[in-house]
């Protein structure tokens, strides 16, 4: 069965120490893996996907298979970044995403 | 350009009755999907539109159906209705094959009792 996990419902971090919100998959064959954010009184909305491989607001993740892990990384956390991350994944071209419960980050000053 | 918009907001229903949700796509996004989203919890896929055909569908039981419209509007429908059914409703639109860039509406806060 797909699933995706957020072990951290909650992350509390100074500004500008480092980040590392946890996802982990459950998925038989190749995925897609993506990072959704949801800031406060805005609307989900993509954060970045794997295949891109690109660093969007100073955030990056790594699709490790082997551990089945989709970390979201960033080394200098800012106060703008407090806000709800969802990890999702779906089949490659699927449409049928599947959410983790997702966790808040806050960046205290 | 005009984002996603949905209605109502929020509404208030009795355990049994019917509802329809209302979901207006992205200007020239042709493909909708719809999400339930519970208390504390990610957003659960329910289906997908694509030319007014549904075109994928999550584990939700046949009394959720949907329908899209030529303009590409959709519509959620929920028939008998239960408690747990009580969630926020969200709908996504996007371009064809492109369902990561979806653009998410504000939700619809459907309350059950």
């Amino acid at each position: 069965a797909q699933r995706v996990t957020q072990p951290e419902k909650l992350l509390s971090v100074f500004k500008g120490a480092p980040v590392e919100l946890k996802c982990n998959y459950s998925y038989s064959g190749s995925p897609e893996l993506f990072w959704y954010v949801q800031y406060s009184r805005q609307r989900l909305q993509l954060l970045l996907r794997h295949i891109s491989r690109e660093s969007i607001k100073g955030f990056t993740a790594d699709l490790n298979k082997g551990e089945t892990s989709f970390h979201l990384k960033k080394p200098f956390a800012q106060e703008e970044d407090s806000a709800m991350y969802y990890c999702a994944l779906t089949s490659l071209g699927g449409q049928n995403f599947v959410f983790g419960p997702g966790t808040r980050l806050s960046v205290l000053p | 350009e005009t984002g996603v918009t949905q209605s109502p907001t929020h509404l208030i229903k009795t355990r049994g009755q019917q509802v329809t949700l209302r979901c207006s796509s992205q200007s020239g996004h042709n493909t909708v999907s719809w999400y339930q989203q519970a208390l504390g919890q990610g957003p659960q896929f329910i289906f997908q539109y694509y030319r007014e055909e549904e075109n994928g569908r999550g584990n939700f039981p046949p009394r959720f159906s949907g329908l899209q419209f030529p303009n590409y509007s959709s519509e959620l429908n929920v028939n008998a209705l239960e408690l747990d059914d009580s969630a926020l409703y969200l709908c996504a639109s996007s371009l064809e094959g492109r369902s990561y860039e979806q653009y998410f509406g504000p939700g619809t806060r459907l309350t059950v009792t």
